[in-house]
């Protein structure tokens, strides 16, 4: 059974970087797409963006200039890194595996991040 | 920006049938965008439902279905549950990159 689980602080201020990791277990990490993505506290799901088992990335056009995806393969984890952080991007994280076959099938429990001065 | 809309709320009776949309702005859904459908419980991490438009994960009971409904993506509940009452997201793929999730659509079993 494939099992994904998030890590990393659970507030921040402004202006700080945002950096979570998530460990997978119970599967390999080669083949898939490894994704982030955020729920803002009431509100829908976000994706952030993806990095295959190969180092290729992509990215939400819309937090582009601040995100870096990275996997290391051989613990198998993989982080998200978000630049200057701002109480909007509070949010409950998620990590999640997807594939060409299985669509995005596994998911983390998901790590809430709040951003506050 | 890629929108993609679902109904915001929607009620069932139970026993009842419902189905779900999910349309993006960019036209019609087609098996292209490869519609992924999710439900979340209050408090939970959301759970995969449907891949590839029409396709049940193992874990998926049968009363779930997806297809293709006038240029749409659509989730189809036969037999609602009680147990059915959740949140429910679509998620579509456009090419590499963006995936877009739809806003969800609230599902209430009265």
């Amino acid at each position: 059974q494939v099992q994904l689980q998030e890590s990393g602080p659970g507030l921040m201020k402004p202006s700080e970087t945002l950096s979570l990791t998530c460990s997978v277990s119970g599967g390999s990490i080669t083949n898939f797409y490894w994704t982030w993505i955020r729920q803002p506290p009431g509100k829908g799901l976000e994706w952030i963006g993806y990095i295959y088992y190969t180092g290729g990335t992509d990215y939400s056009p819309s937090l582009k200039s601040r995100v870096t995806i990275s996997v290391d393969t051989s613990t198998n984890q993989f982080s998200l890194n978000l630049t200057s952080v701002t109480p909007a991007d509070t949010a409950v994280y998620y990590c999640a595996r997807a594939s060409d076959i299985w669509g995005t099938d596994y998911w983390g429990q998901g790590i809430l991040v709040t951003v506050s001065s | 920006q890629t929108v993609v809309t679902q109904e915001p709320s929607l009620t069932v009776s139970p026993g009842g049938t419902v189905t779900l949309t999910c349309a993006s702005s960019t036209g019609a859904v087609t098996s292209a965008s490869y519609a992924n459908w999710f439900q979340q419980k209050p408090g939970q991490a959301p759970r995969a439902l449907i891949y590839s438009t029409g396709n049940r994960h193992s874990w998926t009971p049968a009363r779930f279905s997806g297809s293709l409904l006038g240029g749409r993506a659509a989730l189809t509940l036969s037999g609602v549950q009680p147990e059915d009452e959740a949140d429910y997201y679509c998620l579509l793929y456009y090419g590499p990159a963006p995936w877009v999730f739809g806003g969800g659509t609230k599902l209430t079993v009265l």
